[in-house]
């Protein structure tokens, strides 16, 4: 049972590339995430889907976007990719319903470095 | 502005004796609140929640208080074990159901033996 998975692990980047992180699961999540970690912050709400086909923004959604085009993926773009956004990326997933009985299952990350 | 603190960046403690971790929030409509744990190079899982509706909540060794006139939860670990050494994230949400959660910035926790 893998979970959420994470594609690639690691990647660097020039400023100006662009790139995809990607995220499956095989839970038959109705809910997907994407978060960043950064040092002293936590982490941060970048984008989200409640299914298929439907995405919405969270708090730090800018230079960001996102598709959802089936249920066990999710996928998080970076167009043009500047120095503030190397980070580790977090991909999570939940099935419908209240928190108490769904709580978000996370992948490993993607360490992203932006030169 | 944070919405979710916790303030100590780090804690050590005996193996065997308590670890107890703190955080504080500063927004009233939070209705639930989560416990993550995380090791290097993985990815968070989830630890232990609660509703604004209860004040404590138990698993195991595991047991989450809320204070909500003082916006103040915190995880208990009793006993503390080395395998616990890891960051512990709080996290809130606004609603039960849609899975927004705010972070907080964590906190190492270090279990000696």
């Amino acid at each position: 049972n893998a979970g959420v998975t994470q594609t690639p692990k690691f990647r660097v980047l020039k400023t100006g590339q662009s790139m995809t992180l990607l995220c499956a699961q095989d839970m038959n999540h109705e809910y997907m995430y994407w978060y960043r970690q950064d040092p002293g912050m936590g982490l941060r709400l970048i984008h989200y889907s409640v299914g298929e086909g439907t995405t919405a923004k969270g708090e730090v959604p800018d230079g960001y976007n996102v598709s959802r085009l089936k249920k066990q993926n999710f996928l998080l773009g970076l167009e043009s990719a500047a120095p503030s956004q190397t980070s580790v990326y977090f991909c999570a997933s939940r099935k419908q319903g209240r928190l108490a009985n769904s709580p978000l299952h996370f992948g490993n990350g993607t360490r992203l470095t932006v030169t | 502005d944070q919405q979710v603190k916790q303030n100590s960046p780090s804690l050590s403690v005996q193996e065997g004796r308590i670890s107890i971790l703190n955080c504080d929030y500063t927004n009233s409509m939070f209705d639930y609140f989560l416990w993550y744990k995380k090791y290097p190079a993985e990815g968070p899982t989830f630890l232990i929640s609660i509703s604004s509706i209860k004040d404590k909540n138990e698993d195991g060794r595991f047991t989450v208080f809320l204070n909500k006139s003082a916006k103040h939860l915190s995880l208990h670990i009793v006993p503390s074990q080395p395998g616990d050494s890891a960051v512990y994230f709080c996290a809130a949400s606004p609603s039960s159901n849609t899975g927004k959660l705010i972070f907080g910035q964590g906190t190492t926790l270090q279990v000696k033996p």
